[in-house]
């Protein structure tokens, strides 16, 4: 299965600043996703990260909040913008791979 | 909508207890039911993928198994190291196999 780095692990941010969360896959992978999970709850789908066009987002999620970048097919970052303390999740990266879903290791933000 | 239900929330064995955890799902159309485990911190390991009623699958202690309405995971003899949530999802067709709507999740917590 595909080995995937998500970068920061954590991080502990202001209200209304915007972080970027990194992830890497260590081979090339057609289908990229991003997914949040919020605190006591079930992982919700954000987006689908689409290589060489616009991600397609789920009802709920905006690009304007959720900017998705996917130069390439082993690599895509989202960013959570102008973030609210509603915004403190999990956020995971995960691949399709062999009809199966493998998920990174997760960004824990928090938002003050 | 598709809705996936996990019970009980949360179940706490004896090492060497065995039990079943249960998934319940409605979708219009199952082009997968899948099954990770999710230890705190981490993001979720996939281990089961079951395509239709009948269909059972193994992995050392663990036993998935899918109806037309539900999914069992069944756990033989735990062992404390089996603590973890564990999470059922299913991917409902469309263009893209990682839309996955997720239940709850079950806390597992074995007592030595």
């Amino acid at each position: 299965s595909a080995v995937i780095s998500q970068k920061p692990s954590r991080d502990i941010c202001q209200r209304g600043t915007s972080l970027t969360i990194q992830c890497q896959v260590d081979s090339q992978v057609t289908m990229m996703f991003w997914y949040r999970q919020q605190p006591g709850q079930s992982l919700t789908l954000i987006a689908t990260a689409n290589q060489g066009s616009e991600a397609t987002y789920e009802s709920g999620f905006v690009i304007d909040k959720f900017p998705i970048s996917r130069p390439n097919l082993t690599f895509s970052t989202l960013t959570v913008s102008n973030m609210s303390p509603e915004d403190s999740s999990i956020y995971l990266c995960s691949v399709g791979q062999n009809e199966k879903l493998f998920f990174g290791s997760g960004t824990q933000l928090s938002v003050l | 909508e598709d809705q996936v239900t996990q019970s009980p929330e949360a179940l706490r064995l004896q090492e060497g207890e065995s039990s079943s955890l249960n998934c319940s799902y409605t979708v219009s159309g199952l082009r997968g039911l899948f099954w990770y485990r999710q230890d705190p911190g981490k993001g979720p390991e996939f281990l089961f993928t079951l395509y239709s009623a009948g269909e059972e699958k193994e992995k050392e202690r663990l036993k998935a198994t899918l109806t037309k309405k539900e999914s069992f995971l069944h756990i033989t003899a735990p062992k404390p190291e089996d603590s973890a949530t564990y999470l059922c999802a299913v991917d409902a067709g469309g263009t893209s196999y990682g839309k996955l709507t997720f239940g709850q999740g079950t806390i597992l917590t074995v007592h030595p």
